[in-house]
């Protein structure tokens, strides 16, 4: 059964500064890798994604790389702002048949402080 | 265009009592799923449904079942509630599945007293 490690549990930082979030997963049969954001008492929201013909992929402040062969991606905001503090979630695709099935990480609590 | 809807989004139940929760995906999804959050166990896949046939399944008691209508609508029902089953359910709906964008709704909140 897929697992998904997320690291850190919880990341403060400083307005400005460089936000990072590791994930690792066993396997999957689908090559699609997204991260969520979710603030309190919304559901999560789709913030980036990743198919893994590319190692690397950015949108504005948020950059998800990937590495295939050590089943690992991460997910850096750069220029951390107060308005980025959420719970993190990082996802993997879980299962041997096709479907919206995902394994998902423990979440990671951001803080940037002002 | 409207997002996932879920309906209701705040509900208390009793201890042995039955609940369903809605859920109307994205005007032209197919594939709706529902998770199950937690503090304790995070997010965790309950099962899909896809043209009406449940495509997966996630590691849950039978209590806990959903079933999908011909215009994609979604229903799921937790049978002789317990404490435990306290969470927020978030539906989830996508164009076809695994590969394409997978859109949450802000979720059911259920306290089981």
């Amino acid at each position: 059964q897929q697992q998904v490690k997320q690291s850190p549990q919880s990341l403060i930082v400083q307005k400005g500064g460089i936000s990072i979030i590791n994930c690792a997963y066993e396997n999957t049969a689908f090559d699609y890798f997204p991260w969520y954001q979710q603030f309190p008492g919304k559901g999560p929201a789709l913030l980036i994604a990743i198919r893994p013909d590319v190692s690397e992929k950015k949108e504005g402040r948020f950059t998800i790389s990937f590495n295939k062969s050590a089943k690992q991606f991460s997910l850096h905001i750069m220029d951390s702002q107060p308005g980025d503090s959420a719970t993190y979630f990082c996802a993997a695709p879980s299962g041997e048949t096709s479907g919206s099935r995902l394994t998902f990480g423990e979440g990671t609590q951001l803080t940037v402080n002002p | 265009k409207a997002g996932v809807t879920q309906t209701p989004r705040y509900l208390i139940k009793t201890r042995g009592q039955q609940v369903t929760l809605s859920c109307s995906p994205i005007s032209g999804h197919r594939s709706v799923s529902w998770y199950q959050q937690t503090p304790g166990q995070g997010l965790q896949f309950l099962f899909e449904y896809f043209s009406e046939t449940q495509r997966n399944k996630g590691n849950f008691p039978g209590r806990f079942s959903g079933r999908q209508f011909s215009n994609s609508r979604s229903e799921m029902n937790v049978s002789t509630l317990e404490l435990g089953d306290s969470a927020l359910y978030l539906c989830a709906s996508s164009f076809v599945g695994v590969g394409n964008t997978i859109y949450f709704g802000e979720g059911s909140w259920l306290t089981v007293v």
